[in-house]
């Protein structure tokens, strides 16, 4: 059963960088059987996607956030890494980690979904 | 890209049946499958149906997906309403580039 919890600063000053990670337990980040995501929530709004990190080592992004998100695998911790730079009082949110749903057709893989989800992590900027 | 639009509320009886709907902006809801999630007051977001209609282990069958490529929408049906099933609920998809979509989210009161 695999099992997702995120840390990180709970307070990120504007114009810095924010970085939290999200520790898998019950499975191998490094398995080719999962692929990883990052979804957030603004207090009181509904959930928004960042990225995902592939099996295979890629990424890809929102295109709203692309310039400024990085999604990596910390292995020797066994974690998903999530680096926003640059934040602003619109990145006040909920972040949470996931595990990728994978669908796979014709040779072509595709993120369809998430679970689990982390318990997810409260990261505030100030305005 | 595309957006996926839920009605900001419904509301039910308990016992009764309730839809939320989650409609296409551009491109067929058939293109791409589409999940359908439900948050608790104060909790995770846990998924309810995957791949349209697929029910996740230990969600109970009064939870059920569909399609209706003609109003390019994705349905949640929920029937036998019970108090717990009051919930923000968000449906998702991907767009071509494997970009995560979520609607906005139905709030769902059961009076």
């Amino acid at each position: 059963q695999v099992q997702l919890q995120e840390s990180g600063p709970g307070l990120v000053k504007p114009s810095e960088t924010l970085s939290l990670s999200c520790t898998v337990s019950g499975g191998s980040v490094r398995s080719n059987s999962y692929d990883w995501s990052w979804i957030r929530q603004p207090p009181g709004k509904g959930l928004e996607w960042i990225g995902n990190f592939y099996f295979s080592g890629s990424t890809n992004y929102n295109p709203s956030l692309k310039s400024r998100v990085t999604i990596s695998l910390v292995t020797s911790k066994n974690q998903i890494s999530l680096k926003l730079t640059s934040v602003t009082a619109a990145d006040t949110a909920v972040y949470y980690c996931a595990r990728a749903q994978r669908y796979c057709e014709s040779g072509s893989c595709f993120v369809v979904g998430f679970d689990p989800w982390g318990q997810g992590t409260l990261v505030t900027v100030p305005s | 890209n595309f957006m996926l639009t839920q009605p900001h509320s419904v509301s039910e009886s308990p016992g009764k049946t309730v839809t939320i709907s989650c409609t296409r902006s551009s491109g067929g809801i058939a293109s791409n499958y589409v999940q359908w999630y439900q948050q608790r007051p104060g909790s995770v977001p846990t998924p309810v149906i995957f791949e349209h209609n697929r029910r996740p282990s230990g969600v109970p069958d009064r939870f059920s997906g569909s399609i209706d490529s003609s109003s390019n929408s994705a349905s949640l049906t929920i029937s036998g309403l019970q108090a717990e099933d009051e919930a923000d609920y968000y449906c998702q998809s991907y767009d071509s580039a494997n970009h995560g979509v979520f609607g906005g989210g139905t709030k769902l009161t059961v009076l």
